[in-house]
């Protein structure tokens, strides 16, 4: 019954790597997230994708970059990784608001990625 | 912009105890507000919401009414269990632009002993 999966629950890399977060949805959503949290901050969103090739920065895209090549697939990529970036990596999906489903506006995560730089 | 305040935990309290969780907002438009909760080693899942003022959001015992004139969506529940110990954040949706991205709050952590 898992709708929204993240490929790794636990990784961990070193300062200057390039990492890569991935997440897929089964659910053929339109929208996709990538949240990170943190202890006292809650969830930031990073960037999210209202459509496949479509990505728009959220409050914190800084040390960031995304890819949405398929509608169902949506990447988080830290170029060059850093101690700052550890971190629990949220994704999540929903449907656009304005549809009539009882579904809509609401979004399903994945189970986290967590993600330490040493 | 918009944002989110809620309660700092942690809140511990006894099984069978009364549970609030306070969760005020602030934005311009008309969101629709959320409460996820999140149990350990889990992603958050969500656990009630409600869409225009005076709306209530009930959910396994759980309740929440949108409160237009005081900007708040408090969590209640009458008598919690040792299973309902997890992180609880209060979110809002507002229905601008083509996604429904959400602000959450901190979260609170709740324990609930035995």
């Amino acid at each position: 019954d898992v709708k929204v999966t993240q490929s790794s629950r636990y990784l961990v890399k070193r300062t200057g790597e390039k990492v890569f977060l991935e997440c897929v949805q089964d659910m053929d959503h339109e929208n996709m997230f990538w949240y990170r949290q943190d202890p006292g901050l809650g969830l930031r969103l990073i960037y999210f994708s209202y459509d496949v090739k479509m990505k728009e920065k959220g409050d914190i895209p800084e040390g960031y970059s995304v890819s949405r090549e398929k509608k169902e697939r949506f990447s988080l990529i830290l170029e060059s990784a850093s101690t700052n970036q550890t971190s629990m990596y949220l994704c999540a999906s929903s449907t656009p608001p304005g549809r009539p489903s009882s579904g809509a506006n609401v979004l399903t995560f994945g189970a986290g990625s967590r993600l330490t730089v040493l | 912009g918009d944002s989110v305040t809620q309660m700092e935990g942690p809140v511990t309290l006894s099984e069978e105890a009364f549970l609030t969780i306070n969760c005020t907002y602030t934005a311009t438009g008309y969101p629709s507000l959320f409460w996820y909760v999140q149990y350990p080693g889990e992603g958050l899942q969500l656990l009630l919401k409600a869409t225009k003022a005076d709306d209530k959001g009930s959910n396994k015992g759980f309740e929440a009414t949108y409160r237009k004139e005081t900007t708040s969506f408090h969590l209640e529940k009458g008598s919690v269990q040792v299973s309902d110990s997890a992180v609880y954040f209060c979110a809002l949706s507002d229905h601008r632009g083509a996604t429904n991205k959400l602000i959450f709050g901190t979260g609170t952590l709740l324990a609930v002993q035995p």
